[in-house]
Parts: structure tokens; C-alpha cells; sequence
């Protein structure tokens, strides 16, 4: 079965710096891999997604991930957060037919000035 | 584009109540999604139709929850009778085809249910 792991509950960092959040993934097959973002009160909106080619792929609001198959892994970074990056991240992995998304349980940015 | 639309935005009722939601997906998209996503955990597929069929409710409550997308379009989730554990965002989403495994789901805003 499909499952996700997100470490990390809570992280803060503070504005300009770098940000890194970690995902984990189980799948049985290729995986297709997705980041969503939801801010408070708001559906949740897509930032990127990978399903083949080039294991580094680029978002939008300047977000990048890295699909990494040794470590099952999928990494969101930012080399530079803003405040209004504050939300909460959902990482999420399907299969290739159905569409069918298993999400983890999230990571809330907070952002420090 | 018109993103999901979903009503009502909140609702509070009392356990063993009834209640419905209503979604309206992107225009154009055959494939739906109803998401139920409680609080400090990520969204859950609870039911999935392509045009007016069922693709998967194998995580519904089916003794308690029901789901129907008349003329696949628009689509109503209801509960009855609610309990406790179902207060949730409930969320509906759309997408394109829904058979394709790197298609984009669209989110809706999310109905909040508090349950008493």
C-alpha cells in the first residue's frame, strides 16, 4: 500500500534563509509524486509535481524538489523563504493509473522575521 | 477559470444529525474527488468519480456516508446520522480525466463540519 511520511511537525525559519522539507515515500511501483500547499482557510494548491525525466523539478512560487529513488524521497527546498511562505506542506504520492493521491500528514512553515 | 466551488463553508450540527455538501468542479473536468481531511492530518480519499461512475469509495463509511455526482457534474456528499469523529474540512477536487496518473487535482476551499 501507498503511504507517505512527513517528519518533521513544525518548522520555523526565519526570512531569507533557506528551507528544506523532508518526505518519504512507500510505493510499490514508479511513484508520481506531488507537493501541495494549503494556507489557512484555502483548498489545497498544487506547487509541484514529478513523474518521470529529470529527478530535479521546479515549482511555482520559486519552489524546487528532488526525486531521489535510493532514499524514497522527495524533498521540497526554497533557497530563500519569504513571510508569506508561511503555511502548511502536504507532500503526496499517486500511481500511474487512477489517479489516486495518498497524502502525509503535513508540515506547517512558520516564518520569523 | 472558475476554480471548485463547494458550500457551505461551515457548518456546525449536532452527532447524530444529518448534513450535505455540495461541489461544483471545474467546468470540463470528468473526474471528482471528495477528500476528508481532519485536524494535524492529511487529506483523505473518500470517494472518487469519473462522469457519473464511482471509480473508488473503498475508504467511505458507507453505513453512514453517501455520495452521488447526477449528470456528472455537480456532486452532493451527505452524512446521516453524523458522529463525533466526523468533524473535518471536507474537500472536493476535480481534475481533467482522473485515468492518467500525473494529472493536476484542483482543489476547492473545503467545507468545515463541526460535529457536537
Amino acid at each position: 500500500a501507498q503511504s507517505v511520511t512527513q517528519p518533521d511537525i513544525h518548522i520555523t525559519v526565519s526570512e531569507g534563509a533557506s528551507l528544506e522539507l523532508r518526505c518519504n515515500y512507500s510505493y510499490g511501483a514508479t511513484p508520481y509524486l506531488f507537493w501541495y500547499v494549503q494556507s489557512p482557510g484555502q483548498g489545497l494548491q498544487l506547487l509541484l509535481k514529478y513523474f518521470s525525466g529529470d529527478t530535479l523539478v521546479q515549482g511555482i512560487k520559486g519552489f524546487e524538489a528532488e526525486f531521489k529513488r535510493s532514499q524514497s524521497s522527495f524533498n521540497l527546498r526554497k533557497p530563500s523563504v519569504h513571510w508569506s511562505d508561511a503555511a502548511e506542506y502536504f507532500c503526496a504520492v499517486g500511481g500511474a493509473y487512477g489517479n489516486k493521491l495518498v497524502f502525509g500528514a503535513g508540515t506547517i512553515l512558520r516564518v520569523k522575521s | 477559470e472558475a476554480g471548485v466551488a463547494q458550500s457551505p463553508r461551515y457548518k456546525i450540527i449536532e452527532k447524530r444529525q444529518s448534513v450535505a455538501f455540495w461541489c461544483n468542479p471545474i467546468s470540463g473536468h470528468a473526474t471528482l474527488y471528495w477528500y476528508q481531511q481532519i485536524l494535524g492530518q492529511g487529506p483523505k480519499l473518500l470517494i472518487q468519480f469519473q462522469n457519473n461512475g464511482v471509480v473508488d469509495d473503498s475508504q467511505l463509511p458507507k453505513d453512514r456516508f453517501s455520495a452521488e455526482r447526477l449528470k456528472g457534474v455537480d456532486s452532493t456528499l451527505k452524512i446521516q446520522p453524523a458522529k463525533l469523529e466526523d468533524s473535518a474540512v471536507y474537500l472536493c477536487a476535480s481534475s481533467l480525466d482522473g485515468g492518467q496518473g500525473q494529472e493536476t487535482q484542483y482543489f476547492g476551499p473545503g467545507t468545515r463540519l463541526l460535529v457536537l
